[in-house]
């Protein structure tokens, strides 16, 4: 099963938006609305950020937001602030009965 | 409050075994399903196995099948991986996590613990 695929690196200024994307295949991203998004600070575990494509758990900030089309699905941070600044992973329910993760996005807030 | 506490990390010799432990509070840990997860030192998050509620079904990435089991004890609402012929690429730290959901895998990893590191290292 390969990983889906992420950018590397996004960037924003405070107060701004930005989208993450992760794509991936019909035998995951495009087959299933079962896609999470999480975020990680240096030396910490990941949060639970979005559940299935586009749920935020309660405590998440309503800043964030998902969204999917075709095998492709998107993070979306609006209003930038710093404390955003993190690794940023995508996951998707498989048809092997799996799960797999995007490589990553580092977000940097400028 | 959710809790999940790993243990039983350390370094060993690679074709060496390991047994990881989470123990796991706050929640009704016998209805849900529950997943491990690796991250080697500065790469990206990698599912490892997961195992349903009454341990009816697991599964396995392809890169421990074989050589890795999960297993849980309800009573003492924990949740194990034996590792065996451990490899160099094996070194990571894992994470144990809760499901979501309580009827179906996939919905996402909604807690998770803070990790234990395995060094597989001569």
């Amino acid at each position: 099963q390969s990983a889906l695929t992420q950018p590397a690196s996004v960037s924003g200024s405070p107060g701004q938006s930005i989208t993450i994307s992760c794509t991936g295949t019909s035998s995951d991203v495009g087959g299933y609305n079962y896609v999470s998004w999480y975020q990680q600070h240096p030396g910490k575990a990941p949060k639970f950020m979005i559940y299935e494509v586009t749920n935020r758990p309660s405590g998440v900030s309503n800043r964030f937001s998902g969204s999917k089309s075709g095998n492709t699905a998107y993070l979306t941070i609006s209003g930038l602030q710093a404390e955003d600044e993190a690794d940023y992973y995508c996951s998707s329910y498989t048809t092997s009965d799996t799960l797999v993760f995007g490589g990553g996005t580092k977000l940097t807030v400028l | 409050q959710v809790q999940l506490v790993e243990s039983g990390g350390g370094l060993v010799k690679p074709g060496g075994s390991l047994r990881l432990s989470c123990a796991a509070s706050g929640f009704t840990f016998s209805d849900y399903y529950m997943t491990w997860i690796r991250q080697a030192p500065g790469k990206g998050l990698e599912w490892v196995s997961y195992i349903s509620t009454s341990s009816t079904y697991t599964n396995y990435a392809d890169s421990v099948k074989g050589r890795f089991t999960i297993s849980r004890d309800d009573a003492k609402n924990s949740l194990y991986l034996q590792m065996n012929s451990l490899r160099a690429e094996d070194t990571a730290v894992y994470y144990c996590g809760k499901d979501g959901s309580q009827y179906y895998y996939g919905s996402g990893v909604d807690y998770w613990g803070q990790g234990t590191l395995v060094t597989v290292s001569s």
